[in-house]
C-alpha cells in the first residue's frame, strides 16, 4: 500500500530552527508538496519538490531525495505564528495526492 | 479574487438527514476536489472532477454524491447522514493535476 510517515508532534523554541521529516512509499512519484495548516483553518501551500535537492523560499526550505523516499521541511528563525500543522503530500504515479497525517509544531517562547 | 468559497462553515445534522455542501471557485480551475479530514488522519479524497460534466470517486466515496454542471461549482451531497460522516470537509481546486491546491475554508459537520 501507499504510505506517508511524518512525526505526530514536535516542539521548538522561538528563533530556533526545526526540521520536519517526511518519508513516503508510493506507486510512482510525480512530486511532493508541503502545506501549512493553522488550527481551525484550511491548508495553505508552502512548497513543491519534484527533483532532488533543496528548494529555498524565505525562512522555509524543502528538501527531496527520491531514491530514499524522503523529504524534509526546514523552518528557520521560528516565530510564534509558525505554530501549526505541517502536511506532507505526494503525487503518486496516477497523479493521486496521498497525504500524511501531519506534524503539529508547537513553538515555545 | 474570492478563490474557493465553501458553505456552510458549521452544520449539525441528525442521523438520516441529507444536506449539500456548496463549493465554488472563481479561478477557472478545471480540477476540483472534496476531502474530509478526521483528527490524526491525513486528508482523504471523497470525489474529484477534472472538468465540467466529469466526476470520479476518490478513496472514501460511500455515502456521498457530487455533480459538476459548471466549471465554477462542485457541490457535495450527503444522503442519509451517519455519525461516521462527522468530520471537517474541505473543497479544493487546482488549474492542472500537478499544481498546488487552493482550499476552501472548510465545513465542520457533526451528525448526531
Amino acid at each position: 500500500g501507499q504510505n506517508i510517515d511524518q512525526p505526530t508532534e514536535m516542539t521548538a523554541t522561538e528563533g530556533a530552527i526545526v526540521q520536519i521529516n517526511c518519508t513516503y512509499q508510493t506507486s510512482g512519484f510525480n512530486g511532493l508538496f508541503w502545506y501549512q495548516q493553522h488550527a481551525g483553518e484550511a491548508p495553505t501551500f508552502l512548497s513543491y519538490n519534484v527533483l532532488d535537492g533543496l528548494e529555498e523560499k524565505g525562512r522555509f526550505s524543502s528538501f527531496l531525495s527520491r531514491s530514499k523516499g524522503y523529504s524534509y521541511l526546514l523552518l528557520k528563525e521560528l516565530q510564534m505564528k509558525d505554530s501549526a500543522s505541517y502536511l506532507c503530500a505526494v503525487k503518486d504515479g496516477n497523479y493521486q495526492l496521498i497525504w500524511g497525517a501531519g506534524t503539529k509544531l508547537i513553538i515555545k517562547p | 479574487n474570492a478563490g474557493v468559497t465553501q458553505t456552510p462553515k458549521f452544520r449539525i445534522l441528525k442521523i438520516g438527514q441529507s444536506m449539500t455542501l456548496q463549493c465554488a471557485q472563481d479561478m477557472n480551475h478545471n480540477y476540483m476536489y472534496w476531502y474530509r479530514q478526521d483528527p490524526g488522519m491525513g486528508l482523504k479524497l471523497i470525489y474529484y472532477s477534472v472538468g465540467a460534466g466529469i466526476t470520479d470517486k476518490g478513496e472514501v466515496p460511500n455515502g456521498y454524491n457530487v455533480s459538476r454542471s459548471t466549471t465554477e461549482d462542485f457541490p457535495l451531497r450527503l444522503e442519509l447522514a451517519a455519525p461516521s460522516q462527522t468530520s471537517v470537509y474541505f473543497c479544493a481546486s487546482s488549474g492542472t493535476e500537478n499544481e498546488k491546491l487552493f482550499f476552501g475554508s472548510g465545513t465542520q459537520l457533526s451528525v448526531l
